[in-house]
């Protein structure tokens, strides 16, 4: 297991659209966690997982956003009808919980709404 | 919403210079952990320290940590170019949901 990916890299969308991004956690993991940074700010929480449950919504996520992560292993993020305000760097993470160590990050999703 | 302040914002020191950065938090936590980031990449896990503990160090990394006082400080001896990046603080509380809240940062330059 190389860590965690995350896919795409990069989104460029127009306002209005659709966009999805996939993580996949190191697979010892059971918790998963997605984050969302702008410029020049720390990594703010949005939802996690501890296996296939999510634990844990922040009021950042609005009802255009939903996550899931079927059977436990990688997980989804959605965001419906784009708004610029959606730009960002999205980050996934995943621990094996109980604050043995430290959370694993992906190299995110920077995504760009036009 | 962002527990940890890191202090100072933004840090500019020679190679070879020591760095300190501060971070202040508000509530009672389990542990305090400090990432670095790289610009547009992802962050990387650099120490953990538990409540219970007072000092820890790994590498040139020196991490303390204060609960009395709800604060840390991160100590980047003989610094290298290659450690430009930012750093952040996160905290893990006690009671409730097991997630980080990251601070603001501090933007470190290291100047050869």
């Amino acid at each position: 297991d190389t860590g965690v990916s995350q896919d795409p890299r990069h989104k460029i969308t127009k306002r209005g659209q659709n966009v999805t991004f996939r993580c996949d956690p190191i697979s010892e993991h059971n918790r998963l966690y997605w984050y969302r940074q702008t410029l020049g700010q720390g990594p703010e929480f949005l939802t996690y997982f501890q296996n296939e449950a999510q634990l844990e919504k922040s009021r950042l996520l609005s009802d255009r956003f939903s996550a899931e992560r079927p059977k436990g292993s990688f997980s989804t993020l959605e965001i419906q009808r784009t708004e610029q305000g959606d730009s960002a760097m999205y980050l996934c993470a995943s621990s094996p919980g109980n604050w043995r160590e430290g959370y694993t990050f992906g190299s995110g999703t920077r995504l760009t709404v036009v | 919403s962002q527990q940890g302040e890191e202090d100072p914002q933004a840090l500019s020191i020679q190679e070879g210079e020591n760095a300190t950065m501060n971070c202040s938090y508000k509530t009672s936590i389990n542990n305090l952990q400090w990432y670095r980031q790289n610009s547009g990449r992802g962050l990387v896990h650099l120490i953990l320290i538990r409540s219970n503990e007072r000092e820890k160090h790994s590498g040139r990394l020196r991490v303390t940590l204060d609960t009395s006082k709800k604060s840390s400080s991160l100590l980047i001896t003989a610094s290298r170019a290659a450690d430009t990046a930012s750093y952040f603080c996160a905290t893990g509380r006690i009671q409730g949901a097991q997630k980080l809240v990251f601070g603001q940062g501090t933007r470190l330059t290291i100047n050869p």
